[in-house]
């Protein structure tokens, strides 16, 4: 089982960017799939999830500006960030959940892509 | 949203040693749904225990959970080299959020 994200950049307060995560060894269709964020010296953040037919929550920080997908053809794990906010500024994490009864915890993670947001 | 409070912020102990991690939830966790997790530096986090006290796959038995209700613990038996890291809990439940605790370090003494 691998995870490895892409797409982490510098970006001004209020634009875009879209994070990539990788999938191998497993099919990301067939799991409970998160973004886990952690600033700075903080602790983790759990961000989105998605899973089933396409359903997904967010976390409520990023409700209505961030939009979590997948590509199951690709294998793929995607997070379109919208408005970012300097607040944004983390490392991202791919995340896999262990099963759909504990779909909130995570037993495999990538290694994580910069996001600073800074004028 | 539960507010999970770890204690100590720092342990500073010796290879061989016992070290009790705690961590203190603002409300009762139903269903034991408390993880614990290890994260060296530059690393991802790293799952441990899940549902209070279930070892995750491959975690050597020397990590042990316990504790319901409000208060839960990591113990780690006798310290190895490599055991030495940040250790955060998560709170999570069958939707979100998932909050996670502000970490305890376990430094070489």
């Amino acid at each position: 089982v691998q995870l490895v994200e892409s797409g982490g950049d510098l970006v001004q307060p209020g634009g875009s960017l879209r994070l990539s995560c990788a999938a191998s060894g497993f099919s990301v269709g067939g799991h409970y799939m998160s973004w886990v964020r952690q600033a700075p010296g903080k602790e983790p953040e759990w961000v989105s999830v998605i899973y089933g037919g396409d359903s997904t929550y967010y976390a409520d920080s990023v409700k209505g500006r961030f939009t979590i997908s997948r590509d199951n053809s690709r294998n793929s794990l995607y997070l379109q960030m919208n408005g970012l906010r300097a607040e944004d500024t983390a490392v991202y994490y791919c995340a896999r959940a262990p099963s759909r009864w504990e779909f909130l915890i995570f037993d495999f993670w990538g290694p994580g892509t910069l996001v600073t947001v800074s004028s | 949203e539960i507010v999970l409070t770890q204690s100590p912020g720092t342990l500073s102990l010796s290879p061989g040693e016992r070290a009790t991690l705690s961590c203190r939830a603002s409300q009762s966790v139903s269903n034991r749904y408390l993880a614990w997790y290890q994260q060296k530096h530059g690393q991802a986090p790293r799952l441990l225990i899940y549902g209070a006290t279930s070892r995750a796959a491959g975690i050597p038995d020397r990590f042990s959970g316990s504790g319901s209700g409000t208060d839960f613990t990591l113990t780690i038996t006798r310290l190895e080299p490599e055991d030495f890291a940040v250790y955060y809990c998560q709170h999570y439940d069958r939707s979100p959020p998932a909050p996670f605790g502000g970490g305890t370090k376990v430094e070489i003494k």
